[in-house]
């Protein structure tokens, strides 16, 4: 069966410094792959969506970045975070474009 | 218009009820609808597809209506459990859209 799996569940971080979430999926091949945020009380914003390596759709202009190194492998960076990126981070995965998906557990993010 | 939108409650009902969440969406052209599960601080979780021609699941029963351009799910004799926020989710142009949600609160 499919997994996927997102890290850290928390992270504290302080105004200027850098991130990197990574998440995985394990038990399927060719994955689409997503980024999305939940700043509290809100709904979900998608952030980047890629249908394969090195393929990265950006939804929304930010100070964030996504790379696919690997078919199951998807990351989300900043070089430098700002207060408004705290929030919720999701990472999903869909077999096809416009598919039902599924989520990883989340990272709580805080900056600070 | 946004293109789902849901009444965010909270929905506020004991044990046993019945409720019903309405969502509307703007894009004609949807093809696939589902419902999602979100509680707190967790990632959503699907709950069900929803089907033209409707469908059951338990307690729970989606239904879909293209004319009017929303979708609905109903639940049945609620339990304490099924209090969270419940994600409706439309295809877009693109990628999947989800609403904001409705806050479901079952109460002893």
């Amino acid at each position: 069966s499919q997994t996927i799996h997102q890290w850290p569940a928390t992270l504290v971080q302080p105004v200027g410094s850098p991130l990197s979430l990574e998440c995985t999926v394990e038990g399927t091949s060719n994955p689409n792959l997503y980024w999305y945020r939940q700043a509290a009380g809100r709904g979900l914003q998608l952030l980047f969506y890629s249908v394969g390596i090195g393929q990265i759709s950006s939804e929304v202009p930010q100070n964030l970045s996504a790379s696919r190194p690997q078919d199951r492998q998807f990351i989300l960076s900043s070089k430098k975070l700002l207060l408004s990126d705290s929030g919720f981070y999701l990472c999903a995965w869909s077999g096809q474009v416009n598919e039902k998906l599924f989520f990883g557990s989340g990272t709580q993010l805080s900056v600070l | 218009r946004k293109e789902v939108e849901q009444d965010p409650g909270p929905f506020n009902v004991p044990e046993g009820a019945t409720v019903a969440f309405n969502c509307t969406y703007s894009n004609s052209a949807s093809q696939s609808f589902f419902w999602y599960r979100q509680d707190c601080r967790k990632e959503p979780k699907l709950l069900m597809s929803v089907y033209s021609s409707g469908n059951e699941d338990g307690r729970f029963t989606a239904q879909l209506n293209r004319a009017s351009q929303y979708i609905s799910l109903l639940i049945r004799d609620s339990k304490l459990s099924d209090s969270a926020t419940y994600l409706c989710v439309v295809t877009g142009y693109s990628t999947l859209t989800f609403g904001k949600g409705t806050m479901l609160l079952v109460s002893p």
